[in-house]
């Protein structure tokens, strides 16, 4: 049990529509990363949130936003959904100066399905 | 650009036996090395944490190693079990907290 807790667990959604993904992380944990993991692959980094603001950007195309809340929460946005955007979504919580340094704990991920 | 290597893809061991996973990556620049677990269709479990100026960390049967100069890590898994049955993803960061980059992971099969 890492803390991270992520919803939904499983989406369904058509070619074009628009998807939000939630993550609610450890409390004090002002540093959450998202990543795309494709079937068969690692996961590739999206874009991470620091203190309510984006913090390093991947690969990603502009279609693929996020948003930190002061609670530290954080959502992933997904504009003008591919076929290819079909993965396990994951976010990453992280909390400075504890003495696991630099250690990510992940949520279980939304598994989303293109159509 | 980081590039993180895991070799083997698959592994299938008899139950009991002592195995190494390997991972390499191209920059050796890193803030520190993480060795996750992952289930089918699950997230990730973080099981070892090695900081870039540690050679290595131990947690149970589990030993993780990281030689930054050469840009290796492994993973040593004393007596394997079927619980162990899983894929292991080994991941790098370049600073605190920062991106992580993944290798595509070595999918393990402990057979009883």
């Amino acid at each position: 049990e890492t803390g991270v807790t992520q919803s939904p667990t499983h989406l369904i959604k058509t070619r074009g529509q628009q998807v939000t993904l939630r993550c609610s992380s450890q409390s004090g944990h002002n540093t959450v990363s998202w990543y795309q993991q494709a079937l068969g692959q690692g996961p590739q980094f999206i874009f991470q949130y620091y203190r309510e603001e984006e913090n390093g950007r991947g690969n990603f195309p502009p279609r693929f936003s996020g948003l930190q809340f002061p609670n530290y929460s954080s959502e992933l946005n997904v504009n003008a959904l591919e076929l290819d955007d079909s993965a396990l979504y994951l976010c990453a919580s992280s909390h400075p100066g504890t003495a696991a340094s630099g250690k990510a704990f992940f949520g279980q991920g939304t598994r989303l399905t293109v159509v | 650009k980081q590039e993180v290597t895991q070799i083997p893809a698959a592994l299938s061991v008899p139950e009991g036996e002592n195995l190494v996973l390997n991972c390499s990556f191209t920059d050796s620049a890193i803030y520190n090395l993480q060795w996750f677990r992952q289930d089918p269709g699950k997230g990730l479990t973080s099981l070892l944490l090695i900081q870039s100026s540690q050679r290595e960390q131990t947690s149970g049967r589990l030993n993780a190693s990281l030689d930054k100069s050469s840009g290796r890590s492994t993973l040593y898994i004393a007596a394997s079990q079927p619980g162990d049955s899983a894929t292991y993803l080994c991941a790098v960061s370049r600073r605190y907290a920062g991106k992580s980059t993944f290798g595509d992971g070595t999918t393990l099969t402990v057979k009883p």
